[in-house]
């Protein structure tokens, strides 16, 4: 089965950038959709298509992708913005995965 | 703007069947797609699968095969998730998404509140 593998957590200090980065084979060929989850509620879209920023979304954050692994990247982190973020593609084998999730900490 | 509400916390013995609402309101059901997504306590997110209702067509994952029935009631704009022959590890809470673009998009941009199942003897 597929599989695509997130650190974690990552910790930064506010005004700082964040990165998290999602790993996975072949994952160049494929969209990558990130979403963040705050305790008790619902994911919400951040990024789709790789790096389209969704409806409402700041512009501090952006996706991107090198090779196998995609990054989303929190610029002039706040104390909001703490939360789980997790990497979504498509493989045959697999169909829909997620990735781990990410735990932002905001220090 | 859409809005998507799931139905109420459930609690089932194991080998029983739970089936979990997703109403939609706001935009033209037919013309979106419904994903399920779950997630275990303390996990990750899971995806179960999809439907288009305009079409009736229907996916699950893999996993799920022969244990879970998607369907949709355009008339009412509900969809549906059944899972049936329950496990302790199917406890979770059960997302309804709305897919955005095209069914298959994996894109979901608006998401239901969940639904809390619990699976206990």
């Amino acid at each position: 089965s597929y599989v695509l593998t997130q650190s974690p957590s990552v910790s930064v200090a506010p005004g700082k950038t964040a990165r998290i980065t999602c790993g996975g084979n072949d994952l160049g060929t494929k969209s990558v959709h990130w979403y963040q989850q705050k305790p008790g509620q619902a994911p919400v879209l951040v990024i789709y298509n790789n790096g389209d920023r969704a409806s409402g979304i700041p512009e501090r954050f952006s996706g991107s992708k090198s090779g196998d692994t995609a990054t989303l990247t929190i610029s002039s982190v706040e104390a909001g913005d703490e939360a789980d973020f997790y990497c979504q593609a498509w493989d045959t084998t697999s169909d829909w995965v997620f990735g781990g999730g990410t735990k932002l900490t905001v220090l | 703007q859409v809005l998507l509400v799931q139905s109420g916390t459930e609690v089932k013995k194991p080998g029983s069947s739970v089936k979990v609402s997703c109403k939609a309101s706001g935009g033209t059901f037919d013309t979106y797609s419904i994903a399920w997504v779950r997630q275990a306590p303390g996990q990750g997110l899971e995806w179960m699968g999809g439907i288009k209702p305009v079409f009736g067509t229907a996916d699950s994952a893999q996993k799920f095969q022969g244990r879970v029935t998607i369907t949709a009631d355009k008339s009412r704009g509900i969809g549906h998730l059944e899972l049936r022959s329950l496990r302790f590890d199917d406890t979770a809470v059960y997302f309804c998404a709305r897919e955005k673009d095209y069914y298959g998009s994996g894109i979901y941009d608006h998401w239901g509140q969940g639904t809390r199942v619990t699976v206990s003897s």
